[in-house]
C-alpha cells in the first residue's frame, strides 16, 4: 500500500493565483482531512470529510475549498492565494470509529510546503 | 481553538534517560491519541487511548490518562537519539462527526 499521498511536495504561487492540491489514499478509508501547520501554532483542521458527498468545515477553513467525489481522493483547493496561507499543509485519513462518534488512528501523508508571495 | 496542551514546549535530556510529555485538554473526550513528528515529516501515530482506559503500553512508551484531571502523559523510557522529534497529543470530541485537535506539540531533544 502506497497510503496517504500528496502532490506536489512544494509549490510557490504567487498572491491571488489558485492551485489544488492533492491528496490520495489506498487503505479504504472513510475519513479524510486538512490540516495546516505554522511555526509555533500545531496543527489546525482545514476541511474534513467522513464519506463520499460529505465534507465539512474545521477551524481553519476560509480561502480553502474541498470536495470528495471518491473515497480514494480529497483534494484541497485554494481559490485566491494569499501570503497568510503560507504553511505546510498535511492530509489525513482514518478508518471513522466505532459507531461513527470518534476519529481512530490518522495516516499522514509527507506534507505539501506552500509559499505564497 | 487548541483543545490539547502540551508541556513542555521543549525538553532536552541524555540518552538513556526517560523523557516525559504531558497533555491538557478541556472538554469531554472519547479518545486521545500521541503522534510523533520528526523534522520536516508527517505526523506519525503513536498510541491511542480511550476515554474508559487509564494507561496504556507500546515497547518503551507508556501513556496514562485522567479524565478527572483532563490529562495525559507520554512517557518515553530509555530514550534514544532517534527520539529526537516533537509530540503531539491530540483530542476528539463527544459529538458525532468528530474532529481530531492538536496541540502545539513537546519538542524533544535526545542527546547521544
Amino acid at each position: 500500500n502506497a497510503g496517504v499521498t500528496q502532490t506536489p511536495k512544494f509549490q510557490v504561487l504567487k498572491t491571488g493565483q489558485s492551485m489544488t492540491l492533492q491528496c490520495a489514499q489506498d487503505m479504504n478509508h472513510e475519513y479524510m482531512s486538512w490540516y495546516r501547520q505554522d511555526p509555533g501554532m500545531g496543527l489546525r483542521l482545514i476541511h474534513y470529510s467522513v464519506g463520499a458527498g460529505i465534507t465539512d468545515q474545521g477551524e481553519v477553513p476560509n480561502g480553502y475549498n474541498v470536495s470528495r467525489s471518491t473515497t480514494e481522493d480529497f483534494p484541497l483547493r485554494l481559490l485566491s492565494a494569499a501570503p497568510s496561507q503560507t504553511s505546510v499543509y498535511f492530509c489525513a485519513s482514518s478508518f471513522y470509529g466505532l459507531g461513527g462518534r470518534h476519529t481512530d488512528t490518522q495516516y499522514f501523508g509527507p506534507g505539501t510546503r506552500l509559499t505564497v508571495l | 481553538s487548541q483543545q490539547g496542551e502540551e508541556d513542555p514546549q521543549a525538553l532536552s535530556i541524555q540518552e538513556g534517560e526517560n523523557a516525559t510529555m504531558n497533555c491538557s485538554y478541556k472538554t469531554s473526550i472519547n479518545n486521545l491519541q500521541w503522534y510523533r513528528q520528526n523534522s520536516g515529516r508527517g505526523l506519525v501515530h503513536l498510541i491511542l487511548i480511550r476515554s474508559n482506559e487509564r494507561e496504556k503500553h507500546s515497547g518503551r512508551l507508556r501513556v496514562t490518562l485522567d479524565t478527572s484531571k483532563k490529562s495525559s502523559s507520554l512517557l518515553i523510557t530509555a530514550s534514544r537519539a532517534a527520539d529526537t522529534a516533537s509530540y503531539f497529543c491530540a483530542t476528539d470530541g463527544s459529538s458525532g462527526y468528530s474532529t481530531l485537535t492538536f496541540g502545539k506539540g513537546t519538542m524533544l531533544l535526545v542527546s547521544p
